[in-house]
């Protein structure tokens, strides 16, 4: 079955980009939606944007000026990078593959990776 | 945005009871409402989509009800396993997540 694999590195500095990558195994990422969502530590899930397989793109309005998602095909990845971050952007960040037949949800999701932003 | 609320946002229970957990959305959403499980350093976990659509592996005693701005999450016989954060989550429009609801053990 499909699998879903955040990496990326754990600590960024304030300003700097923030750049994860999400490796899909077990399917073709061409087949699906995928989306990325982030946790900050003791709070609640925040969805950060999704990535449909035409290749269009769509982000949370409070992020979309830092947000970009991509995919590789070649390697069955998709990325996620938000920049200028904060202290505010430290959070887990999960990648997660959507359906949507009718219904749009999230029914595999990565491990979630952490990430922390400080100098 | 819609704005969603969770209700409670935390509660103690024993195993056995029947818990429910309440989401209201601001405006009219259908049924295009899903719930999710979370334990502690875990990914979260599909439970029900489409308001009341039972994911497949999801055990039976989850259910899903509600339409337009009124929804809930019912467990019939709370297991141990069952200990957790619960989250609605709606995708009528830009996706929002609901505050969560604590599931602790009385």
């Amino acid at each position: 079955q499909v699998q879903l694999q955040e990496s990326g590195p754990g600590l960024v500095k304030p300003s700097e980009t923030l750049s994860l990558t999400c490796t899909v195994s077990g399917g073709s990422i061409s087949s699906h939606y995928w989306s990325w969502i982030r946790q900050p530590p003791g709070k609640g899930l925040e969805w950060v944007g999704n990535l449909y397989n035409s290749g269009r793109t769509n982000y949370n309005p409070t992020l979309k000026s830092r947000v970009t998602i991509s995919v590789d095909t070649s390697v069955n990845q998709f990325s996620l990078k938000l920049n200028s971050v904060t202290a505010a952007d430290t959070a887990v960040y999960y990648c997660a593959r959507a359906l949507w037949i009718d219904y749009y949800y999230m029914d595999v999701w990565g491990q979630g990776t952490t990430v922390t932003v400080s100098s | 945005d819609i704005q969603m609320t969770q209700s409670p946002s935390s509660l103690s229970a024993s195993v056995g009871d029947r818990v429910s957990i309440t989401c209201r959305t601001s405006q009219s959403i259908a049924t295009y409402l899903n719930w999710y499980q979370q334990k502690p350093g875990k990914a979260p976990k599909l439970l029900i989509y489409a308001a009341s659509s039972l994911q497949s592996g999801v055990p039976s005693r989850f259910s899903g009800s509600g339409s337009g701005t009124d929804f809930t999450l019912t467990i019939s016989s709370l297991q141990p396993e069952d200990f957790a954060t619960y989250y609605c989550q709606q995708s009528y429009s830009t996706l929002t997540f609901g505050g969560g609801t604590r599931v602790e053990i009385k």
